[in-house]
C-alpha cells in the first residue's frame, strides 16, 4: 500500500481484557517497528521486527506484550489483560532496510483501557 | 545509554520571528540524529536527518558534538508551523525525545 496502515484507529478495552492491534507495513519493507507513546510523552520505542524475525524486544514493559510477524508483513501486537497503563497510542513503522533510513509512521491505535 | 532532552515543552513565538528548538543527546558514539515533525491530526513524519545536512520548509539542525546538540531552527517562522517537534538518535534503536509543541502565532 501507500503507507502504514494500522487498526483499529481507536479501541476502548476494559480492564483485564486481550487486545490486538495490527499493522500492516508498507509493501516490501523489511524492517517494522513498534512504539507506544503516551499522552505528553514522546514515542518510546517497544520492538522491531527483520522481516519475520524478532531482533529486540527490549523495549515491551511486560510479559502481558507479545507481538508477531509470522509472514514477515502484516504485524500484530497483542496485550493480555489490559490495565490502565496500557492507555496510549501504538504507533507502527516500517523501513525499506534495517537501520539506516528514516522510518514511514502509521497513524497510530488509540488505546484507552477503562 | 541513549537519552535525547528535549528541555522546552512548548514555545510559543510571533509570525517571522526566529525559532529555535533544543535537542541534547547523550551517547559517547556517533548516532544519527533526526528531526520529526508531527502536524494536528497527522501522522509523525521526517523533517530532516543530520546526515543529509539539508534545509526543509527553512528549517536547518547542525550537530554539534562538543555540546552533544542538535537544535532545529528557522530564521522567520511561519503559522503553518506549528506543529509538535521531536527529536530523535538512532545507534542500535530509534529513541525519542518528549517533544517540543511550536506555536506561532499570526
Amino acid at each position: 500500500g501507500a503507507g502504514v496502515s494500522q487498526s483499529p484507529r481507536y479501541k476502548v478495552a476494559k480492564r483485564g481484557q486481550d487486545v490486538a492491534l495490527r499493522c500492516d507495513p508498507i509493501s516490501g519493507h523489511v524492517s517494522l517497528f513498534w512504539y507506544q507513546q503516551a499522552l505528553g510523552q514522546g514515542p518510546e520505542f517497544l520492538t522491531y521486527f527483520q522481516n519475520e524475525a524478532q531482533l529486540d524486544k527490549s523495549g515491551l514493559p511486560s510479559d502481558r506484550f507479545f507481538a508477531e510477524r509470522p509472514e514477515g508483513s502484516v504485524s500484530t501486537l497483542k496485550i493480555q489483560r489490559t490495565q490502565q497503563e496500557d492507555s496510549a497510542v501504538y504507533l507502527c513503522a516500517s523501513s525499506a532496510t534495517g537501520w539506516s533510513f528514516g522510518y514511514t509512521f502509521g497513524s497510530g491505535t488509540r488505546l484507552t483501557v477503562v | 545509554a541513549q537519552r535525547v532532552t528535549q528541555p522546552e515543552k512548548l514555545l510559543s513565538v510571533f509570525k517571522g520571528a526566529p525559532v529555535e528548538l533544543k535537542c541534547n543527546y547523550s551517547y559517547s558514539g556517533s548516532p544519527e540524529l533526526f528531526w520529526y515533525v508531527q502536524y494536528s491530526r497527522q501522522r509523525l513524519q521526517l523533517l530532516l536527518r543530520h546526515i543529509s545536512r539539508e534545509s526543509i520548509k527553512g528549517f536547518t539542525a547542525d550537530l554539534n558534538k562538543g555540546e552533544t546538540s542538535f537544535h532545529l531552527k528557522k530564521p522567520f517562522a511561519q503559522e503553518e508551523d506549528s506543529a509538535m517537534y521531536y527529536c530523535a538518535s538512532r545507534t542500535d534503536k530509534l529513541i525519542f525525545g518528549t517533544g517540543t509543541r511550536l506555536q506561532v502565532f499570526p
